[in-house]
């Protein structure tokens, strides 16, 4: 069984530009959804994906977007980026349903110069 | 709205201590809770997941329990080392969303 992976490790952009995030689901999982973490604080949640389509999403302006491939992997995409979008990125898979175990992956480190 | 908070913030034992963490929340309709640990600029290691119908879990040297009447949940540390450094997370799933809610972590140093 393979763990979730996250692509790239870190990224460097500046303000205005754009950038995509992967994530790898882990096996037998079939929703995906992304954190934001700035330093010290806890993980924010931006939105989820199940069945291809967003299914609950936090306090984050449209900017941020994603998209669910039929093999349950999963892009998040920042356009405009801003000083304050410099944070880490996780996602996290699970099973559909409220009593799933949520499993993280390691994370894709952005800096927006 | 379901707000997560942690104490303490920061934490500092010598190796071989008993530790307890806390875990408290404001509304107590949770689907689960789960306990994670997050070394220095990397991801999420789930450690513990506690269904709402339960009261407590265990891990080798980890203890978790879960007081859903009074919101809090707490995660005991038995001898703890200097590997257990590390900051330890608590999220909280509620009813009707499909997001963790996590508290601020708290910072934890275990020195030899």
């Amino acid at each position: 069984e393979t763990g979730v992976t996250q692509s790239p490790t870190h990224l460097i952009k500046t303000r205005g530009q754009q950038v995509t995030l992967r994530c790898s689901s882990q096996s037998g999982h079939n929703t995906v959804s992304w954190y934001q973490q700035a330093l010290g604080q806890g993980p924010q949640f931006i939105f989820q994906y199940y069945r291809e389509e967003e299914n609950g999403r936090g306090n984050f302006p449209p900017r941020f977007s994603g998209l669910q491939f039929p093999n349950y992997s999963s892009e998040l995409n920042v356009n405009a980026l801003e000083l304050d979008d410099s944070a880490l990125y996780l996602c996290a898979t699970g099973l559909a349903g409220g009593w799933s175990e949520q499993f993280f992956g390691p994370g894709t480190r952005l800096t927006v110069l | 709205k379901q707000e997560v908070t942690q104490i303490p913030a920061a934490l500092s034992v010598p190796e071989g201590e008993n530790l307890v963490l806390n875990c408290s929340f404001t509304d107590s309709a949770i689907y689960n809770l789960q306990w994670f640990r997050q070394d220095p600029g990397k991801g999420l290691t789930s450690l513990l997941l506690i269904q709402s119908s339960q009261r407590e879990q265990t891990s080798g040297r980890l203890n978790a329990s879960l007081d859903k009447s009074s919101g809090r949940s707490t995660l005991y540390i038995a001898a703890s080392q200097p590997g257990d450094s590390a900051t330890y997370l608590c999220a909280v799933l509620s009813y009707n969303t499909d997001k963790l809610i996590f508290g601020t972590g708290t910072r934890l140093q275990v020195f030899p």
